[in-house]
């Protein structure tokens, strides 16, 4: 089945610099990437996904790279601010299942 | 506003009682999903349903059981089998199962043991 991992596990930035996430995947057959932050307390929400006929998708401060070659996705976050401050999950999904990475705690010092 | 609720936020077990976990959506989804957090963890499937009154077991089943009479609700019991529930319980919904289905999650209910 799918495997999914995430790196790095936390992560802590200034203030304005980036972030870079990174997920590889093991099933050639995921077509479907999403990107969910999960603040304290609550529930995952979606903040951008990418489809496997898709090599980048950029949202604001926040884009995606895939590269199906190497089964490998990032999620980069441009000018972070405090507020950026979550846990962030990567996933990969085949038509039948979605995988979860096991997440990444991001830190954004003022 | 739709979206999915869980109830309660916070929930207690003693030894040797079930408890159920509820969730209902107003999204109009067909598939709903029950997923375990735990620290440091991603998240884990214990069970989804495709469609009213069908309900499919996920990596992580036992212990728990579920039922899916009504397509906004589906509800989560964790019974006394399971050893270790002390977890955080997350419910979500999609569309349809399958393909680039975005799923759309609740807040999460946080169950502890007495």
């Amino acid at each position: 089945g799918e495997n999914v991992e995430q790196h790095p596990s936390t992560l802590s930035v200034q203030e304005g610099d980036s972030a870079v996430i990174k997920c590889t995947y093991s099933d050639s057959a995921s077509n479907y990437f999403p990107w969910y932050k999960q603040e304290l307390g609550k529930g995952p929400q979606l903040i951008i996904d990418i489809r496997s006929n898709v090599g980048e998708k950029k949202d604001q401060r926040i884009a995606v790279t895939l590269n199906k070659t190497a089964k490998h996705f990032s999620l980069h976050i441009t000018e972070t601010q405090p507020e950026d401050s979550a846990v962030y999950f990567c996933a990969a999904s085949t038509y039948f299942d979605m995988r979860f990475g096991a997440g990444t705690r991001l830190t954004v010092k003022p | 506003d739709g979206g999915i609720t869980q109830s309660p936020k916070y929930l207690f077990r003693k030894e040797g009682q079930n408890v159920t976990l509820s969730c209902e959506q107003n999204l109009n989804h067909d598939a709903m999903y029950w997923y375990r957090q735990d620290p440091g963890q991603g998240l884990r499937l214990i069970y989804y349903s495709q469609i009213v009154n069908d309900f499919q077991k996920g990596d992580i089943a036992e212990g728990y059981s579920v039922s899916r009479e009504k397509k906004e609700s589906f509800p989560l019991t964790v019974t006394s089998a399971q050893k270790n529930p002390t977890a955080f319980y997350l419910c979500a919904s999609s569309e349809s199962r399958g393909g680039d289905q975005p799923q759309h999650f609740g807040d999460g209910t946080r169950l502890s043991i007495l």
